[in-house]
């Protein structure tokens, strides 16, 4: 069964900084997923990647399968980024993903 | 489209009571997913449907959860009886095909007390 890390747990920044998360898996994949949770609790999906880097406005995913490895960059980090984002794998069957437990973020004016 | 409707958005009920939880995805969506999230354990896969027959339901906590899919329009997702161990919120999520990017509902907060 994949296990995923992601790191930090929380993360607290001021408007205008470089942020980055990390999530780490244990067993190679197809494809992660990266998700943000608005403090109101919706879900969105904000990336699925299986190679390389996806951009989407100021964020930016990165994937190195061979060392098990994303990252979700943020860049000028605005306070409408304060979310909690979480990454996802793909889990023992097709579909079932298995998630991390988040990195809250939270952007100070 | 309207994206993945849920409801009840909250739903507060009493232990031992049926609960139903309901799900429209979109529109198209060949795959229908069900979660729960509690602050202990994150975001849990319950059960998946790809065409409306369940394909994983491994993550189903114990025979007092059902899940059915009648028609590529609407899922239900029971708990009979209920428990408060069974409180969180329960998001359904809906794809074009099961490896391809999911859209999630605005989830349904159970309480059961």
């Amino acid at each position: 069964k994949n296990e995923v890390e992601q790191s930090p747990q929380n993360l607290t920044a001021q408007e205008g900084e470089f942020i980055t998360i990390n999530c780490s898996y244990s067993v190679g994949i197809s494809a992660l997923h990266w998700l943000q949770q608005h403090p109101g609790g919706g879900i969105v999906s904000l990336f699925m990647l299986s190679s390389g880097k996806k951009k989407h406005g100021r964020l930016i995913a990165t994937i190195n399968i061979q060392e098990k490895h994303s990252s979700l960059h943020i860049t000028a980090s605005h306070p409408r980024d304060s979310a909690v984002y979480i990454c996802a794998v793909p889990g023992g069957s097709q579909g079932n993903l298995i998630f991390g437990k988040g990195t809250k973020l939270s952007v100070k004016p | 489209d309207a994206g993945v409707i849920q409801s009840p958005r909250h739903e507060v009920t009493e232990m031992g009571q049926e609960v139903t939880l309901r799900c429209k995805p979109i529109s198209g969506h060949n795959s229908l997913f069900w979660y729960r999230q509690t602050m202990m354990r994150g975001l849990e896969l319950l059960i998946y449907f790809n065409n409306n027959v369940p394909i994983d339901d491994s993550g189903m906590p114990e025979d007092r959860f059902s899940a059915k899919m009648p028609n590529a329009s609407f899922s239900t997702l029971k708990i009979q009886p209920s428990e408060p161990r069974d409180s969180a919120v329960y998001f359904c999520a809906s794809s074009l095909l099961a490896t391809y990017e999911q859209y999630f509902g605005p989830g349904t907060r159970l309480t059961v007390t």
